[in-house]
């Protein structure tokens, strides 16, 4: 069955600091991994993107890590701002002719004052 | 542009009624799709469209009702909803297998 594993469900963090989430992948066939964050009541917005031959991407303070032998993924996020406060979904892309997406069930972080 | 709009944000609508949702991209794309959100789960693929056609429905009830009148417009219809359809709706597109960039969703309560 390709699902998606994230953790932790919740996590609460100080302003300024750092904090990893993972991802766990069992889908098939596999085509990218993206990472997206989601505000509230909004759409998700995708932060990185990585294919099977990709170990490391980064945007900003952000930076995904990938081990396809593994099947498992991590966002880092560095420095955190009160702004980081949303859910963070792991999805991964199977190819289809079209683009089949499998949602992770997100990280919900909290960036404390 | 990298923008895909929805209209209305909020939509509160009784049981009877008829409404519908808009979804909107000048990227280019010619793949869209419809995703229902229920709080705290990760969104759930209703329908996709590819050049214009509908290519996939996952099993929707048909009391929902999508429409493409061309490779811009995606509209969602709705008609004779239960509570249980009360959820953040959101519009997407891509560019065959690329990201897909997603609206920011109308809030759907349904009476």
């Amino acid at each position: 069955k390709n699902q998606v594993e994230q953790s932790p469900q919740s996590l609460i963090i100080l302003e300024g600091k750092n904090c990893t989430l993972q991802c766990n992948y069992t889908v098939s066939p596999f085509s990218n991994l993206r990472w997206y964050k989601q505000d509230t009541g909004r759409g998700p917005v995708s932060l990185t993107i990585m294919t099977f031959s990709e170990n490391t991407k980064s945007n900003g303070r952000y930076t995904a890590t990938l081990d396809a032998d593994t099947k498992q993924s991590s966002l880092h996020i560095t420095a955190s701002q009160l702004s980081d406060s949303a859910s963070y979904i792991c999805v991964v892309s199977q190819v289809t002719g079209f683009q089949k997406l499998v949602f992770g069930t997100g990280t919900r972080l909290l960036v404390s004052p | 542009d990298t923008e895909v709009t929805q209209t209305p944000k909020h939509l509160v609508m009784g049981m009877t009624n008829k409404k519908s949702l808009k979804c909107e991209q000048h990227m280019g794309h010619r793949a869209m799709y419809w995703y229902k959100q229920k709080a705290k789960k990760p969104p759930e693929l209703m329908f996709v469209y590819s050049y214009e056609k509908l290519s996939i429905n996952e099993s929707v009830p048909s009391r929902f009702s999508p429409e493409c009148p061309n490779s811009s417009l995606l509209n969602l219809h709705l008609h004779a909803l239960q509570p249980e359809d009360s959820a953040l709706y959101l519009c997407a597109s891509s560019q065959g297998t690329d990201t897909q960039y997603f609206g920011p969703g109308t809030r759907l309560t349904v009476l």
